[in-house]
């Protein structure tokens, strides 16, 4: 079965200051690889997706990710955040051998971006 | 456009009693889902449906039934609550079964169990 682990549950950053966020998943075939947002109240969104090519891919906002498949990573980074990027970010992992069917989760973490 | 609408936002249950999570969606989408959320653990599938009369177990099945009867609607109904299921519920749909398709989220059900 896939897992996705994510490292950091609390981070607090000043603005301007850069950002990365670890997600390492578990599985030996081939999978894709988003990153879901959840601002405060509101429902999860998607900030990018990887599922084949680059393996840097951009999303909004200026996040962006690289699918580093040695080391079943998909690290999120921000060169500079902005108080409006708090909220709790999740990494999640589908198996493609399951026809997508069961995207899995990582538990979350929480930014708190200081003025 | 309406998108994934689920009612009711909070509820509280006592110990023993059942409800229906409901969830309807407006794009004619195939593929559907329920997470519950809780603190630390992310969100885990509960169930999931690729279409009307389809449904398969997630990650977490247990004390939870579904069904799909339309493309539209997938209600999740708790059978004998327990504290245990005191969550967050967020029901999710996409276009079709391809894994490289966002999912589209509703606002959530918070649900309390005493």
């Amino acid at each position: 079965a896939q897992s996705v682990s994510q490292h950091n549950h609390h981070v607090i950053l000043s603005e301007a200051a850069s950002l990365e966020l670890g997600c390492n998943y578990s599985y030996g075939g081939t999978v894709n690889l988003f990153w879901y947002v959840q601002y405060p109240g509101q429902h999860l969104q998607l900030l990018l997706k990887y599922f084949s090519g680059d393996p840097l891919v951009k999303g909004i906002k200026g996040f962006e990710a690289e699918f580093i498949k040695s080391k079943f990573s998909f690290n999120l980074r921000k060169p500079s955040v902005q108080w409006s990027d708090t909220a709790e970010y999740f990494c999640a992992v589908n198996a493609r051998n399951n026809a997508g069917n069961m995207l899995t989760f990582g538990g979350g973490t929480r930014l708190m971006v200081k003025t | 456009n309406a998108g994934v609408t689920q009612t009711p936002k909070f509820q509280v249950l006592k110990t023993g009693q059942s409800m229906t999570l409901q969830c309807a969606q407006d794009m004619n989408h195939e593929y559907m889902s329920w997470y519950r959320q809780d603190p630390g653990m992310g969100l885990r599938l509960i169930h999931y449906s690729v279409g009307a009369g389809i449904t398969d177990q997630g990650e977490v099945p247990n004390g939870y039934n579904v069904s799909r009867s339309t493309t539209e609607d997938f209600p999740l109904r708790l059978l004998s609550a327990a504290p245990s299921q005191t969550s967050v519920y967020f029901c999710a749909s996409r276009p079709r079964q391809g894994s490289n398709e966002k999912l589209f989220f509703g606002s959530g059900t918070q649900l309390s169990v005493l």
